[in-house]
Order: C-alpha cells, then sequence, then structure tokens
C-alpha cells in the first residue's frame, strides 16, 4: 500500500471561484478526516467519516465547505465562492476503527487564494 | 483556553544533544497521546503513541505521559541533523472522534 494520497497537491486560485480536493485512503482504513492546517499551527479537524458516513463536523467547516465520501472509498471536500482566508494547507489523514488512534496523513494539498 | 498547549520553539540544539519537547493538555479524557513530526510542506508522519500514563520507547525517541498532571513529553536522544523538524502532539479520548492538536514545536539540530 502506498499511504495516504491527496490530488491535487498545490492548487492556485482566483477568489470567488469553486475549488475540489480529493484524498483516497489506504485502502483497509474505514475511518477518514479532513484537516486544515495554517502556517504555524497544527492541523485544525474539519470532518469525519466511518465509511460513507460524515459523522463529525467542526464549525469551521462553514457553509461553503462540503465534504463527501460515496462509496466509503475516496472522499472530496469542495469549497465554494473560495476567499483569501481560505489559503492554507488541507490535510486528510485515515485510520481504521479497532486502532483509531493510529492515524496516518497524506502530503496534503496547498490551496492558494489570490 | 486551547485543548492543547505546546511552545511553538524554536529549538536549536547540537547534533548529540538530548531533546525534550512537551505538551500540557486541559481535558482529562484525552486517553491516547500521539506524536508526530512534520517536515515543511509535507504532512505530518506518526512518530509513535501511548496510551493513558506511562512510557513508551521506540530507538532514539522516547514518549511519557503524565496525567495526573495533564504534561506529557517526548525525548530524542542523539539528535541527528535529519530530526530538523516540527514535532506535534495529538490526544483523543476513548469515545472520541476528533483529534487535538498542538501548535508544533519547530526543531533545529545543528550539525
Amino acid at each position: 500500500d502506498t499511504g495516504v494520497s491527496q490530488d491535487p497537491r498545490h492548487k492556485i486560485t482566483k477568489r470567488g471561484q469553486n475549488v475540489t480536493f480529493r484524498c483516497d485512503p489506504i485502502s483497509e482504513h474505514n475511518r477518514l478526516y479532513w484537516y486544515r492546517q495554517t502556517l504555524g499551527q497544527g492541523p485544525e479537524f474539519l470532518t469525519y467519516f466511518q465509511n460513507e458516513a460524515q459523522l463529525e463536523k467542526s464549525r469551521l467547516l462553514s457553509d461553503r465547505f462540503s465534504a463527501e465520501r460515496p462509496k466509503g472509498s475516496f472522499s472530496t471536500l469542495e469549497i465554494q465562492r473560495t476567499e483569501q482566508g481560505d489559503s492554507a494547507m488541507y490535510l486528510c489523514a485515515s485510520s481504521s476503527s479497532r486502532v483509531k488512534n493510529e492515524q496516518y496523513f497524506g502530503p496534503g494539498t496547498r490551496l492558494t487564494v489570490t | 483556553q486551547k485543548e492543547v498547549e505546546q511552545d511553538p520553539g524554536p529549538l536549536s540544539v547540537p547534533e548529540g544533544a538530548i531533546v525534550s519537547l512537551n505538551c500540557t493538555y486541559s481535558n482529562s479524557a484525552f486517553q491516547y497521546f500521539m506524536w508526530y513530526r512534520q517536515y515543511s510542506r509535507k504532512g505530518p508522519e506518526l512518530l509513535m503513541y501511548t496510551y493513558s500514563s506511562g512510557n513508551k520507547e521506540d530507538g532514539r525517541f522516547t514518549a511519557q505521559v503524565d496525567k495526573s498532571s495533564k504534561y506529557i513529553s517526548l525525548f530524542i536522544r542523539d539528535s541527528q541533523p535529519s530530526d530538523s523538524a516540527t514535532y506535534l502532539c495529538a490526544m483523543i479520548g476513548n469515545t472520541g472522534n476528533q483529534f487535538y492538536f498542538g501548535t508544533g514545536t519547530s526543531l533545529t539540530v545543528i550539525p
């Protein structure tokens, strides 16, 4: 297994545009998490899936953000009407229910909103 | 008050030194305590974790948890330039699904 992968690695977009990121978790992991990380800060939890069900969402996840995990495999995170404050690294992580604390991160998608 | 507090540093040490990294937390429900290493512009990499109180050793790395003081530590022995990175602590409870991260401590090991 090659670990968690994310695509794209970098995205530059203009304010007001919509962007979508993809995450492919480790294949046997049923839990998937999205985080946002800004410079000098730790990852901030955005949302969590167990299989295809989205079970938790942070208050940070405004209504411009939506995440899906169809069929419990890959996940997408969409940001509509991007704002400059959305510029950050978006990290995806996965784990299994049996060992939920062993969370493995992808390389992240760096978003720059101009 | 943040759930997890971590001194951001930066911390600079000579090669071969013992490094001590620490976090404090406020939520007594936390049971799993993780340490991640993050190189610049990369995703965090899980180093090790501890359940509840006690010590855990893995090579040059030792993790300690003191639940009575709500204080966790990561010690790095014989530090190497390749250890230069940001170290993040993270925590989760038995029943929760949300991980709480510290801000990270930036470490530079000087050859």
